[in-house]
């Protein structure tokens, strides 16, 4: 199993750009989401996904984009690129949406808008 | 409402000696609990989790955590650091109900000291 994969590991926007970070996973999971990582904030939940068709907004969705067409993919759309946007942002999933389970985190993308 | 806080942003130790991570969370609700590791340039991985089953919890490479309700503590710790325990730890907190109710706190960056 590869677990979870994205791409790419980095990436330099400059403002207005758009871009797509992808995010597969092997494991059969139903619940994907992402996160970004800013210093001294932990991790904020940006969209989440119960299943196939299935989205819905986290704590920071606002600029971004998500579709779940298959239960291996998710990626994440920057429709227009922010300086505030730079970022790490993460992948992850789990078995359901229970918060019981454990969360599978990708390696992450590294994000600069410039 | 949920919060988690983690009471100090950077912890130095030698190596060999005794680790202590403070975790604090709030939780209307009985929650589920855990410790993620991140290790530089890499995603966050599970160490131990508690889900209302015994209050200590055994995780991998030798950590474990006590829930203390009481105390609304879950501290994590380690009887002896190695080398390879430096890393970033975040402590989270969940409902049951729902993934997407995990609140991370804000990390503790531990420095293993030769």
């Amino acid at each position: 199993n590869a677990g979870v994969t994205q791409t790419p590991k980095f990436q330099v926007l400059k403002t207005g750009q758009s871009m797509t970070l992808q995010c597969a996973q092997d494991m059969n999971h139903e619940y994907m989401s992402w996160y970004r990582q800013d210093p001294g904030m932990g991790l904020r939940l940006i969209h989440y996904s119960v299943g196939a068709g299935i989205t819905d907004q986290g704590e920071v969705p606002n600029g971004y984009n998500v579709s779940r067409s298959t239960t291996e993919d998710f990626p994440l759309r920057l429709l227009s690129a922010a300086p505030s946007q730079t970022s790490v942002y993460f992948c992850a999933s789990s078995y359901s949406a229970s918060g019981r389970n454990e969360q599978f985190f990708g390696p992450g993308t590294r994000l600069t808008v410039l | 409402a949920q919060s988690v806080t983690q009471l100090d942003s950077h912890v130095s130790v030698s190596e060999g000696t005794p680790v202590l991570l403070r975790c604090n969370y709030s939780s209307s609700y009985s929650p589920s609990l855990f410790w993620y590791v991140q290790h530089p340039n890499k995603g966050l991985q599970l160490l131990l989790k508690y889900t209302s089953a015994a209050t200590l919890v055994k995780g991998i490479n030798g950590f474990e955590a006590e829930f203390k309700k009481s105390e609304t503590s879950f501290h994590l710790t380690k009887p002896s650091a190695h080398m390879s325990d430096a890393a970033e730890y975040f402590c989270v907190v969940s409902e049951w109900a729902g993934a997407n109710n995990l609140f991370f706190g804000t990390g503790t960056r531990l420095t293993v000291i030769p």
